[in-house]
Formats: C-alpha cells, sequence, structure tokens
C-alpha cells in the first residue's frame, strides 16, 4: 500500500518570496508522483508529473518538484510566489504498474500575503 | 474543451432523503472515480469503475452507491444521507495506467438538513 504525508498544513509567505512545499510518500513499489492544485469551490487540477527519467519537473506556472527515491519525498517549490498561487496544494501517489487508483496527501494550505 | 462536468455544483438534501450527484465526461476515459472531501482533509475514495467493472472501497458505508450506464456518465446515490456525509463529492477520470493524472470535475457541495 502507499501512503503521502504533508508535512505543512499551512504556509504563509509573502508574495514574491520563495516556498516549498513538502511531500513524503511510502510504497513498496515504483509509483508515479503528482502534485495537484485546487481552489476555493473548485475540483482538483493537475499541476505536475513525476513518472520517469529526469527527477526535476516543472509545470506550465513556475512551480518545480524534485523526486528523490532516497529520501522518498517528492518537494515542491517555486522561487517566487504570486497573490493568485494562494491555493490548497495536494501531493498523491500511484502505483505505476497493475494499477491507478491514487492516494493523496491531506493537502498545504499556500497562503500568499502582499 | 474536453471536460469533467459535475452536476449540480451545489446540492442540499433533507436527512434521510435519497440524493443522486452525477458527472459526465467527454475525455473517452475508461476509469472514472468518486471522491468524497471534507473540509482541510484529503479527497477519500469512495469507488471507481474500470470501464463496467464496480471497485468499491472496503471502507466506503453501504449507504453509498453507484451507477455507470455508459462511458460517459456516472452517478453517485446516497441512499440516506446523514449530517456526517456532508462533504464535496469530486468526480474523477483517468486513462489506465494514470500516466496523465486524474481529471477532475469542479465537484459537488452537498449539505444535508
Amino acid at each position: 500500500a502507499q501512503s503521502v504525508t504533508q508535512l505543512d498544513s499551512q504556509v504563509p509567505v509573502f508574495e514574491e518570496a520563495p516556498v516549498e512545499l513538502r511531500c513524503n510518500y511510502s510504497s513498496s513499489v515504483s509509483v508515479y508522483l503528482f502534485w495537484y492544485v485546487q481552489y476555493p469551490n473548485q475540483g482538483l487540477q493537475l499541476l505536475l508529473k513525476y513518472l520517469s527519467g529526469s527527477t526535476l519537473v516543472e509545470s506550465i506556472n513556475g512551480f518545480e518538484a524534485e523526486f528523490n527515491k532516497s529520501q522518498t519525498s517528492f518537494h515542491l517549490r517555486k522561487p517566487s510566489v504570486h497573490i493568485s498561487d494562494t491555493a490548497e496544494y495536494f501531493c498523491a501517489v500511484s502505483r505505476n504498474t497493475g494499477g491507478f487508483k491514487t492516494i493523496f496527501g491531506a493537502g498545504t494550505r499556500l497562503f500568499v500575503k502582499a | 474543451d474536453a471536460m469533467v462536468i459535475q452536476n449540480p455544483r451545489y446540492q442540499v438534501t433533507q436527512f434521510g432523503k435519497p440524493v443522486t450527484l452525477s458527472c459526465s465526461q467527454t475525455l473517452n476515459h475508461n476509469v472514472m472515480y468518486w471522491y468524497q472531501q471534507k473540509s482541510s482533509q484529503a479527497p477519500k475514495l469512495l469507488f471507481h469503475y474500470y470501464d463496467k467493472d464496480f471497485n468499491n472501497e472496503a471502507d466506503t458505508p453501504d449507504n453509498f452507491q453507484s451507477r455507470r450506464p455508459n462511458t460517459s456518465f456516472c452517478f453517485l446515490d446516497i441512499r440516506s444521507p446523514g449530517l456526517g456525509d456532508a462533504a464535496m463529492y469530486l468526480c474523477a477520470t483517468s486513462r489506465e495506467g494514470n500516466e496523465d493524472g486524474y481529471t477532475f470535475g469542479s465537484g459537488t457541495r452537498l449539505t444535508v438538513v
């Protein structure tokens, strides 16, 4: 079975500051890793994913995440945040063979202050 | 645009009165999921369909049922809603293998009065 731990429930940060949202996972099999973003009263949207290959993956709006197999982590970072990045961010894991169910972390609420 | 649509966005139902939430997709994905999300919590998988094969999570209450009459539509039925069933209900789809991740609908927020 897989599990996901998001180490921070809330992260307040000032606009234009860097941010890191932490995610650790556990799994006995190889996995895909995802970050999803949820704006208020909306569904989740895929932000970025790691399937294989390069351990650093990027999104179109400046976020990046690095897969670290030895530390079983998939932390999300952005060098300079905007007010519009205020949202809930979910780290998620699914098996990469023989299944497609996704397990979500409890979420991290990013609050960007002016 | 291909998408996942949930109706209604907001649903108020009376305690014990059956309610149905609907989800449709134009992505032609063969896997559809229903998640329950309570405030400040992770989405919790209730069940999923792989094509017509129904897969119930072990801890999903019997009060929750689902139907998938065709590839495009999936319904969540709550037979006797209790106050504890108030939540956001999220429908999602994916291709087999999940390489593209999930596509979610906007959710239905259920209030039980």
